[in-house]
């Protein structure tokens, strides 16, 4: 199973773009990688997931290069309420419908005003 | 639609006791999975069921123990609870493949 590693902790002020990388040397060929955002005594929130290049939703964007053994999460012109703790996951489903889903210290990210 | 529904939401216990622990998961999602997390930690995996079978299992006692039932809801059991077990217990589900849906967790406490 791949293991993530991250920053332990950013801070960045509003308004800014925020970039959060994640290393997965071990990835699989398999392997989805997809990242979360939690608040204080809440569940994960899913933000977006990848397999390979860029992804973008409304709220985030998510580059992976080609060798897939890190990705970077970008969260445009944070506010107040994106400081939570940012996790990048790695892991895939098999036919079986089994998964195991790794989650690492994940990232405190800080938005000051 | 209702999200993940978990409870209770807190209790506390104390060294030794059992406690049982429930989820119920978004309409249509046959997999739930349960995380451990405590303070300062990211959640660490416990189990995770998909149509009603065990499919996987984290580095937990065999105090940690768990089931879905027919309608996909799920429990899981801690026996001889332990200090170290005090955590926020997060179950997610989840459509075959994809992103996982968490409820609120149920804070547990030992004493």
């Amino acid at each position: 199973l791949a293991k993530t590693t991250q920053p332990i902790s950013m801070d960045s002020y509003e308004g800014q773009e925020v970039n959060i990388t994640c290393s997965h040397n071990n990835i699989a060929t398999n392997d989805y990688i997809t990242w979360y955002q939690q608040f204080p005594s809440q569940g994960p929130r899913f933000i977006i997931q990848g397999y390979k290049t860029k992804v973008t939703n409304e709220v985030a964007s998510l580059f992976i290069p080609a060798d897939r053994k890190s990705s970077t999460l970008s969260l445009p012109r944070v506010s107040l309420s994106d400081t939570a703790v940012y996790y990048c996951l790695v892991g895939s489903w098999t036919t079986s419908g089994t998964y195991k889903y790794i989650f690492g210290t994940g990232t405190r990210l800080k938005v000051l005003a | 639609d209702a999200g993940v529904t978990q409870s209770p939401t807190h209790l506390i216990k104390t060294r030794g006791q059992h406690v049982t622990l429930r989820c119920s998961p978004i309409s249509g999602h046959k997999s739930v999975s349960w995380y451990q997390q405590v303070l300062g930690q990211g959640p660490q995996f416990i189990f995770q069921y998909y149509e009603k079978e065990e499919r996987g299992r984290g580095n937990f006692p065999d105090r940690f123990s768990a089931r879905q039932f027919p309608n996909y809801s799920s429990e899981l059991n801690v026996n001889a609870l332990l200090l170290g077990d005090s955590a926020l217990y997060l179950c997610a589900s989840s459509p075959q493949g994809g992103e996982l849906f968490f409820g609120e967790g149920s804070r547990l406490t030992v004493l």
